[in-house]
C-alpha cells in the first residue's frame, strides 16, 4: 500500500506568487492534516480536514487554505507568498479524526519563496 | 507556537551507548507522541503513551509520563547509526478538539560509529 504522498517535494516561488500543495492519505484513511514546519523549530498544526468538512484551523492567516475532495486527497493553498512562508508543508493521515491512534506522515513539500 | 521544550537539543553518541531525551509540555493532554524525522523530510510515527500510563516500551524504545511534571523522556537502548534523526515529543491536548498535535522543538542525535 502507498503511503501519503505529497506534490510536489520541491517548489520556489517569488514573494506575492500562490501556492498549491497536495496530498493524498493512505487508502481508507478520511482525516487528513496540515502542518508547516520552520527550519529549526517543530510542526505547527494548520488545518485538520474529515469527511471533506475543516474540522480545525491552526493560529495561520486567511491567506491559507485548503480543502478537501470526495477521494480524501486534499490540497493546501497559500496567497500572496512572504518570505516567512519558506517552510517544509507536511501532511498527516489518519483513519479517524481525533489524534489518538497517531498520524502517519508524508515526506513534505519543501516550499521557498524568493 | 510550541507546546513545549525537548532536553537536550542536541545529544551525540557513540554506537551502543542508550540515548535519553526529555520533553516538557505546558497544558493538560489526552495523549503524547514521539516521532522521529530524517534529514528534514516526514515524521515517523514512533510511540504513543496515553495520559494514563506511566511507561510504555516498544522494541528500542522505552517512554515514560508523569503528568503531574508535565514531562515525558524517550529512551532508545542499544543505539545504532540509523538512529540519527530529530526527535519530537507532540501532545494531543485536553482542550484542543482532539484532532491536532502540538510539537515540541525536537532533540537532534547523533550516533557515530
Amino acid at each position: 500500500d502507498a503511503g501519503v504522498t505529497q506534490s510536489p517535494t520541491h517548489l520556489i516561488k517569488t514573494r506575492g506568487q500562490q501556492v498549491t500543495l497536495r496530498c493524498s492519505p493512505i487508502s481508507g484513511h478520511k482525516s487528513v492534516s496540515w502542518y508547516q514546519q520552520v527550519l529549526g523549530q517543530g510542526p505547527q498544526f494548520i488545518f485538520q480536514y474529515y469527511e471533506k468538512e475543516e474540522r480545525g484551523r491552526g493560529n495561520f492567516p486567511d491567506r491559507f487554505s485548503a480543502r478537501q475532495f470526495p477521494n480524501y486527497s486534499s490540497e493546501l493553498n497559500v496567497n500572496a507568498l512572504l518570505l516567512g512562508d519558506s517552510a517544509l508543508y507536511l501532511c498527516a493521515s489518519s483513519l479517524v479524526r481525533l489524534a489518538n491512534y497517531g498520524y502517519t506522515f508524508g515526506s513534505g513539500t519543501r516550499l521557498t519563496v524568493v | 507556537s510550541q507546546q513545549g521544550e525537548e532536553d537536550p537539543q542536541a545529544l551525540s553518541i557513540q554506537e551502543g551507548e542508550n540515548a535519553t531525551m526529555n520533553c516538557s509540555y505546558k497544558t493538560s493532554i489526552n495523549n503524547l507522541q514521539w516521532y522521529r524525522q530524517n534529514s528534514g523530510r516526514g515524521l515517523v510515527h514512533l510511540i504513543l503513551i496515553r495520559s494514563n500510563e506511566r511507561e510504555k516500551h516498544s522494541g528500542r524504545l522505552r517512554v515514560t509520563l508523569d503528568t503531574s511534571k508535565k514531562s515525558s523522556s524517550l529512551l532508545i537502548t542499544a543505539s545504532r547509526a540509523a538512529d540519527t534523526a530529530s526527535y519530537f515529543c507532540a501532545t494531543d491536548g485536553v482542550t484542543g478538539g482532539g484532532n491536532k498535535l502540538t510539537f515540541g522543538t525536537g532533540t537532534q542525535l547523533k550516533v557515530e560509529l
